[in-house]
């Protein structure tokens, strides 16, 4: 059964620092893998997708890496700012007999940038 | 409207009421779903519909029924919840055979008195 894990639950920085988010999953066989950000009491907005035989996806300040034989994933965040403040969430899709469509999330990084 | 809509936002609603949960998608994707979210525990998936078909129900109790009557409309219907029902009700589609990118609405919070 697949499992996703992050670490760790919570972090706190000052602006301006440049910051390292884990994501890690129990099983290698995925279509994909997705970080989402969720801002208190709001839905999810995708930042990046990563197909398995890519190694990393950019944008802007975001920076994912996948590592899909160690089962990790990274999100690596420059310059961060306090507007950066919230969830941060990975999910995988597994690869499963029929093609299902179910995505197996992470509880979380709760991240804070102070002013 | 662009994206994934859900109405109401907030819903309080006693044990022995029956409402429903709205979501559109404006984003031509044939793939819809529905999350439940709960304090301290991952994103459970509940169902899932890829061209109007329920493909996945994911054990979720029969007092929520949904109702998907076209690929940009999917409803969650509820009646006789319980307390731990309460939770924020997340909506997502996706394009089946793409890259397989969700995007998620807003969510309904949902309180069971």
């Amino acid at each position: 059964k697949q499992e996703v894990t992050q670490i760790p639950a919570a972090l706190s920085v000052p602006e301006g620092e440049n910051l390292v988010l884990n994501c890690s999953f129990t099983d290698s066989a995925i279509y994909n893998l997705q970080w989402f950000r969720q801002d208190p009491g709001k839905g999810l907005t995708s930042l990046l997708l990563i197909q398995s035989s890519q190694r990393e996806q950019t944008s802007g300040r975001l920076n994912a890496s996948l590592d899909k034989s160690s089962g990790r994933s990274t999100l690596y965040i420059a310059a961060s700012q306090p507007g950066d403040s919230a969830t941060y969430l990975c999910a995988v899709r597994p690869i499963t007999q029929g093609g299902s469509e179910k995505l197996v999330f992470g509880k979380g990084t709760k991240l804070t940038v102070n002013p | 409207e662009t994206g994934v809509t859900q109405t109401p936002r907030h819903l309080v609603m006693g044990m022995t009421n029956k409402k429903s949960l709205k979501c559109e998608q404006h984003l031509g994707h044939n793939a819809m779903y529905w999350y439940k979210q709960s304090a301290k525990k991952p994103l459970e998936l509940m169902f899932v519909y890829n061209f109007k078909e329920q493909t996945e129900n994911n054990s979720v109790p029969s007092r929520f029924s949904p109702e998907c009557p076209n690929s940009s409309h999917l409803f969650l219907h509820l009646h006789t919840l319980q307390p731990e029902d309460s939770a924020l009700y997340l909506c997502a589609s996706s394009q089946i055979w793409g890259p397989g990118e969700l995007f998620f609405g807003e969510g309904s919070r949902l309180t069971v008195l």
